[in-house]
């Protein structure tokens, strides 16, 4: 599965867009792009996932550029809750999950 | 969604020591589950993938004979973390794969993760 590189820390302010950029440039025509976030303690929460297409769903929308080498999560209006470390993953589905660093998002009143 | 639990959710307990952690799959059933460890402000790391009704299979590095894993039934696997030292410290996670109807938009889902402390 292909390596992913993400900023390891990001600010956004409550109620504003959280854009979360993840670059994968070794990325193959059979591998998703999936995101998970993890808050404190807790085990991960699958976000989203596509293959090329953006997609969108209650809790967010994922643009992958359309040479598929990087791709940004967006949480619409960011709250506290928010406040997690997110994941991002490309693998071949059914493959295991490997987890990076990941960004640490922090929502800020 | 599918619910994963997993039973302690917290265990202290002295060096030397057997420790069993269960993963249960709620309202599914799961042929397969992962293990993962993550120790402090770090990402998590896969220990093995359990099959049901078979042996399971470690990552690189980690010993089987000190993290025992079975997974008897489609809806239980349990990890037992044998004679545990202070190093074993550590949060575990199982997390279980959908197959089927329930797959849908995912097909991994992580139970709440142990708190293990070894004194």
């Amino acid at each position: 599965d292909a390596k992913t590189t993400q900023p390891p820390s990001m600010d956004c302010a409550e109620g504003r867009a959280a854009n979360l950029p993840c670059n994968h440039s070794t990325i193959s025509g059979n591998e998703y792009v999936y995101w998970y976030r993890q808050i404190h303690s807790q085990g991960p929460q699958y976000i989203i996932h596509g293959l090329k297409n953006n997609e969108t769903n209650e809790m967010a929308s994922l643009i992958i550029t359309e040479d598929r080498k990087s791709s940004t999560l967006i949480l619409p209006h960011a709250t506290l809750r928010d406040t997690a470390v997110y994941y991002c993953i490309v693998r071949v589905y059914g493959n295991k999950l490997v987890f990076g660093a990941g960004t640490i998002l922090r929502v800020k009143s | 969604g599918a619910v994963v639990s997993q039973h302690p959710s917290r265990v202290i307990c002295k060096s030397g020591t057997s420790v069993k952690i269960e993963c249960r799959s709620l309202d599914f059933q799961a042929t397969t589950m992962f293990w993962y460890r993550q120790f402090p402000k770090q990402s998590l790391m896969l220990m093995a993938t359990s099959n049901e009704g078979s042996k399971a299979t470690y990552e690189q590095g980690v010993e089987k004979d000190k993290f025992l894993i079975n997974h008897a039934s489609l809806t239980l696997s349990t990890l037992t973390v044998t004679s545990a030292h202070p190093e074993d410290s550590s949060f575990y996670i199982c997390s279980a794969r959908v197959t089927g109807d329930l797959a849908g938009y995912n097909e991994q889902f992580f139970g709440p993760g142990t708190r293990l402390t070894v004194l």
